[in-house]
């Protein structure tokens, strides 16, 4: 089946950096996404990462991927109150479809 | 280009009560999926089109039905509300499938049932 764990809580002290983690079960995954969910809000897509990558980095944000372990996490740089959400990790299973995590809920404090 | 517009945004049924929540996307995506966000499990994927009269289900189409007669709208119904269908849905769509096109959610409809 495809299964995607995470963590579900994160707290940070603001201008520390947050590491999110993520395991998945579908080795055939093309692509691995990270989404943003602020309260009230949809899911935002923040980054992304192709199978046959190792790791990418995109402004504050740095996505790791072990493709031999399953494990993908998201290191997001000095850390701000604005990034305070609920982040889902999510694999791309057949066709269009997507599976994602419980969600991680990252609090960040002053 | 208001993107992804679900409605409405919140809303109460008593048990057995049914009704149609609507999505519809201005992008022309043919790809439309419906699902539930119920705290812990993450999103589940309901129903799920890859454009116009073909739908499909996903990981948890009971109780749920969909239909598909133009390219930009997606509603979901209920046929007969159950408690167990409280929660909040999303509805989302893409172009296809790839990072160059990646699926676009709306706000959420937040459904409760008495």
């Amino acid at each position: 089946g495809e299964d995607v764990e995470q963590s579900l809580f994160l707290s940070v002290r603001e201008g520390d950096s947050s590491v999110i983690n993520c395991t998945y079960t579908d080795s055939s995954s093309t692509y691995l996404y990270w989404y943003k969910q602020e309260p009230g809000a949809g899911l935002q897509l923040l980054t992304y990462i192709f199978s046959n990558m190792d790791m990418k980095q995109d402004q504050r944000l740095t996505v790791l991927l072990n493709k031999k372990d399953k494990h993908l996490s998201l290191r997001i740089a000095d850390t701000q109150t604005g990034d305070s959400a609920i982040y889902f990790c999510a694999e791309s299973i057949r066709d269009y479809k997507l599976s994602f995590g419980a969600g991680t809920t990252v609090t960040v404090r002053a | 280009n208001a993107g992804v517009t679900q409605t409405p945004k919140f809303q109460v049924l008593k048990t057995g009560q049914s009704m149609t929540l609507q999505c519809a996307q201005d992008m022309n995506h043919e790809y439309m999926s419906w699902y539930r966000q119920d705290p812990g499990m993450g999103l589940r994927l309901i129903h799920y089109s890859v454009g116009a009269g073909i739908t499909d289900q996903g990981e948890v189409p009971n109780g749920y039905n969909v239909s598909r007669s133009t390219t930009e709208d997606f509603p979901l119904r209920l046929l007969s509300a159950a408690p167990s269908q409280t929660s909040v849905y999303f509805c989302a769509s893409s172009r296809g499938q790839g990072v160059d096109q990646p699926q676009h959610f709306g706000d959420g409809t937040r459904l409760s049932i008495l």
